[in-house]
């Protein structure tokens, strides 16, 4: 079946530093891939959807400046957290499906911690 | 505004018995809905899915039921097993690629 690897699985850091999270398809290509944060006991909610060779769609909420995108391959994005405060400690959750098909793969979280 | 519900937070099940959990939508635009299992530090895997088309959609041990009158689906896992425990999430699309999950409920199997 499809797999998605998403990398890293755990980061802790400090206030102010930025954290660089990918997301891979590792057999089919991607054209599109979705991040969804999570609380604790809370469902995943989408925060922007990223289409290969364009920008990104951010969710209302978002902050664009904050969460950089880049989906420059059909089998990487990447999500970097700018500046991040202990209120961006959260699960951030990839998926990626290929020309919108359904459904939709995931990778395994990267729990994000900033002290 | 919670578009898909999943009202119940936990279930506990005894082993062999049926699990059934339930989900609520609001928008009618959704035209295609799905069912995912997430163990703890994993993402969700897809269990199985139905179109709105269909009332019934079965893949071995899991039926997914759809009232669309109701907007209501629900899962049915017979029989239970205890590797079925983790949280399981209802998603919703509509014609866009995005899915909007619900909540979330956590089931639990006894042996």
């Amino acid at each position: 079946g499809a797999v998605v690897s998403q990398h890293p699985s755990r980061v802790i850091c400090k206030s102010g530093t930025s954290v660089k999270i990918e997301c891979r398809s590792l057999d089919f290509q991607a054209t599109t891939m979705f991040w969804y944060r999570q609380f604790p006991k809370q469902s995943l909610m989408l925060r922007a959807t990223s289409n290969e060779g364009s920008k990104a769609t951010y969710e209302q909420g978002v902050e664009k400046d904050k969460f950089l995108i880049n989906h420059a391959s059909l089998t990487l994005s990447t999500l970097t957290v700018t500046s991040a405060h202990p209120e961006d400690s959260s699960f951030y959750i990839c998926s990626a499906t290929d020309r919108g098909d359904q459904p939709h793969h995931f990778g395994d979280g990267t729990r994000l911690s900033i002290l | 505004d919670q578009q898909v519900k999943q009202n119940s937070p936990s279930l506990s099940v005894q082993e062999g018995r049926i699990s059934i959990l339930n989900c609520d939508y609001t928008n009618s635009m959704f035209d295609y809905f799905l069912w995912y299992k997430k163990y703890p530090a994993e993402g969700p895997t897809f269990l199985i899915s139905i179109s709105s088309i269909k009332d019934k959609n079965e893949d071995g041990r899991f039926t997914v039921f759809l009232n669309k009158s109701a907007k209501h689906l629900s899962l049915h896992i017979v029989p239970s097993q205890p590797g079925d425990s983790a949280v399981y999430f209802c998603a919703a699309s509509g014609g866009a690629q995005k899915l909007v999950f619900g909540q979330g409920t956590r089931l639990t199997i006894n042996p």
